[in-house]
């Protein structure tokens, strides 16, 4: 079965500072993809940042990169120098091919809260 | 121009009642999903349709019926509204040719907020 594990509900950290938010998978799949969302206490899902099963390199957009870690099966966001603005939930999310039409599976999600 | 519209944004209705939540994509895709939210905030796939056909129905109860006017619209009926539907309900949309990619990002609308009083 497929599955995405957020451990943490909550995460704080210090405006400017650097914050890794943990996310690890479960699939048998060899082809998937992952994915995080933002969203902010207004409501809106945002896409932030993709990484492929096949991909040799970490994903990087902009502040945020994917520290992906295939023999363990994680998929770390890093958001460097935070800001106020990225206090916000956080969503990591697969999509694991299953031979046909496959769908968005969703972690529990991290609460981070930014500090000034 | 919002990319995927939902309407309303927010609903307040008594229990028994019978009410719909309508979406549209401008983005062209050809795949358009029903998201629920929960009030822990944990997001779980509801239904998923492909050019007007339905591929993904997960164990929802059957009092939820979507409806795929065309490959822009899918809207969510919904029937005899109990307490337990009050969620955040969200749309979304992906391009998923050639079948079974797993590149492809979904776009979500802004949800709409149930409440079942």
């Amino acid at each position: 079965a497929q599955k995405i594990t957020q451990t943490q509900p909550g995460m704080f950290v210090q405006e400017k500072e650097a914050v890794t938010l943990d996310c690890t998978y479960d699939t048998s799949d060899p082809s998937y993809g992952l994915f995080w969302y933002k969203q902010p206490s207004s409501g809106e899902m945002i896409f932030l940042i993709y990484q492929g099963s096949y991909d040799q390199q970490n994903a990087t957009e902009g502040r945020y990169s994917l520290n992906f870690q295939k023999a363990r099966k994680s998929a770390n966001l890093v958001i460097s120098a935070s800001q106020l603005g990225d206090s916000a939930m956080y969503f990591c999310a697969m999509r694991a091919d299953s031979g046909g039409y496959n769908k968005l599976i969703f972690g529990a999600g991290t609460r981070l809260a930014v500090h000034p | 121009d919002t990319a995927v519209s939902q309407t309303p944004k927010y609903l307040v209705t008594q229990m028994g009642n019978d009410k719909s939540i309508k979406c549209e994509q401008n983005l062209g895709h050809d795949t358009m999903y029903w998201y629920k939210q929960d009030s822990k905030k944990f997001l779980k796939i509801m239904f998923s349709y492909n050019n007007k056909e339905l591929i993904i129905n997960e164990t929802v109860p059957n009092r939820f019926s979507p409806k795929s006017p065309d490959k822009a619209h899918l809207n969510l009926h919904i029937n005899s509204l109990e307490l337990g539907d009050s969620a955040v309900y969200f749309c979304a949309s992906s391009y998923e040719e050639p079948r079974g990619r797993t590149n492809t990002e979904a776009f979500f609308g802004q949800g709409t907020r149930l409440t079942v009083v």
